[in-house]
């Protein structure tokens, strides 16, 4: 079974940045995996990110960034907004016609 | 503006069915894969199936392979879930999602709730 692991939680000044990372349990994130990133507040729908990468979203703010770091993929936020407090899932999808939901970083912003 | 919209959750008993529904709005439906993808709560998203644009091609999660059947009316513009002998464990908010060309989860809808419960 694909587990897609994220950090459980992250903290961040405001104006700081932070880098959120998605794994695989065995092996390596490239881009073949077209990692995703989307945001969700509590009880709200999540709202994609970052697509593909690298590619950000229609009216995503260019703070956001997509990228590979190592054998993971990551979202750099850049300069943190109190209202970028909020939990961030990446998905992979696999060859097989299936995705994957990385566990979800909560990122507080204080 | 593009948008999709589910519909029909609600409580059902254990070993109960439920049909969802998505309409979608705003954008050439047929030429476009869609997804559902749930949330129980206090957890992470998962997501459950996948269904291609002329629907001759569906995916499922491992948890509700067999169980649930997704579909599409692409005269109606309409994407359905069939949930079948559903678990306490399937209680959640389902999302209907837009799949963009790149493999992602572009447009999400607000989600309909479904609780099974006796």
């Amino acid at each position: 079974q694909t587990v897609v692991t994220q950090e459980p939680s992250f903290s961040v000044s405001p104006g700081g940045t932070v880098t959120l990372t998605c794994g695989l349990s065995s092996g390596s994130v490239s881009t073949s995996l077209y990692p995703s990133w989307y945001q969700q507040t509590p009880g709200q729908a999540p709202r994609t990110l970052i697509y593909s990468t690298i590619t950000r979203s229609s009216g995503v703010p260019d703070r956001f960034s997509g990228s590979i770091l190592g054998n993971k993929a990551a979202l750099t936020i850049t300069g943190a907004q109190a209202d970028d407090e909020s939990d961030y899932y990446c998905v992979l999808y696999m060859d097989s016609g299936i995705y994957v939901f990385g566990t979800g970083t909560k990122v507080t912003v204080l | 503006e593009v948008q999709v919209l589910e519909s029909g959750g609600g409580l059902v008993q254990p070993g109960g069915s439920l049909r969802l529904s998505c309409a979608a709005s705003g954008f050439t439906f047929s030429s476009y894969a869609m997804s559902w993808v749930r949330q129980a709560p206090g957890k992470g998203l998962e997501w459950v199936s996948s269904i291609s644009a002329s629907g001759g091609s569906t995916d499922y999660a491992d948890s509700v392979k067999g169980r649930f059947t997704i579909s599409r009316d692409n005269s109606k513009n309409t994407l359905y879930l069939q949930m079948n002998s559903l678990r306490a464990e399937d209680t959640a908010a389902y999302y209907c999602a837009k799949v963009g060309y790149y493999f992602y989860m572009d447009v999400w809808g607000k989600g309909t709730t479904v609780t099974v419960s006796s």
